[in-house]
């Protein structure tokens, strides 16, 4: 069975920076391409970034909120995500859900499949 | 702001149908990027209802049904049962803001 497991969130003051991992089994993590996503309290869907797999160079791509702020990497030797943040904001308060990329083919852009249960940031002081 | 606008809420009676749009523009659905539809029940995570514009996933009830046309694509929903209220969003890509972008979202009650 597929799953993603976040864990690493918390509080922390405006300024502040957290790291966030996730803990993916079940497929062949090296071979997927992965993303987070987030949803402020009460609030929608908010695609945060992705990270293409290694035969595919490791690209990343980033939301604009958070370019320059926010990156992810991974490792596949643990089948571990990360997304570190700097610099956070108060309006980066959200759950923060690790998800897989399904590519499709014949379709474009790859569908979020599967989800973790999703971690909570708080940024406040 | 997303740049896919659903209208915040819906709702229908038990067995009726109701129809749920998303609205894109030419550097999105307009510029053929597929629709992706997402159903997230009260306080679960969410999951993928309708791929490519019009695709079910093994175990999604035909009840759903997925169009896209031009600039928007729409959700329809047939035979309401009350497990169907939730949260629904839209999902494609944006060439413009070079990323994925999901839809405002809509809430569907069933009355």
């Amino acid at each position: 069975e597929m799953q993603v497991v976040e864990s690493g969130g918390g509080l922390v003051k405006p300024g502040g920076s957290l790291r966030l991992s996730c803990a993916a089994s079940g497929f062949t993590f090296s071979e997927a391409w992965m993303s987070w996503v987030r949803q402020a309290p009460g609030r929608g869907l908010e695609w945060v970034g992705r990270i293409k797999s290694k035969i595919h160079d490791e690209t990343t791509d980033y939301a604009a909120p958070v370019q320059g702020r926010f990156s992810i990497s991974r490792d596949d030797s643990k089948n571990m995500l990360y997304l570190q943040m700097n610099s956070l904001k108060t309006d980066d308060t959200a759950v923060y859900f690790c998800t897989t990329l399904t590519i499709l083919t014949g379709y474009y852009p790859p569908c979020f499949g599967d989800w973790g249960q999703g971690i909570l940031v708080t940024v406040s002081s | 702001q997303s740049v896919l606008t659903q209208p915040p809420s819906v709702s229908g009676a038990p067995g009726q149908g109701v129809t749920i749009s998303c609205t894109g523009s030419s550097s999105n659905v307009g510029a053929g990027y597929d629709v992706h539809w997402y159903q997230q029940l009260p306080g679960t995570v969410p999951k993928l209802l309708i791929y490519g514009n019009s695709n079910r996933p093994s175990g999604v009830p035909d009840r759903f049904s997925g169009f896209k046309s031009g600039t928007s694509a729409s959700l329809a929903i047939t035979g309401l049962q009350a497990e169907d209220e939730a949260d629904y969003y839209c999902q494609s890509f944006d060439s413009t803001l070079s990323g994925y972008v999901f839809g405002t979202g809509t809430q569907v009650t069933v009355l």
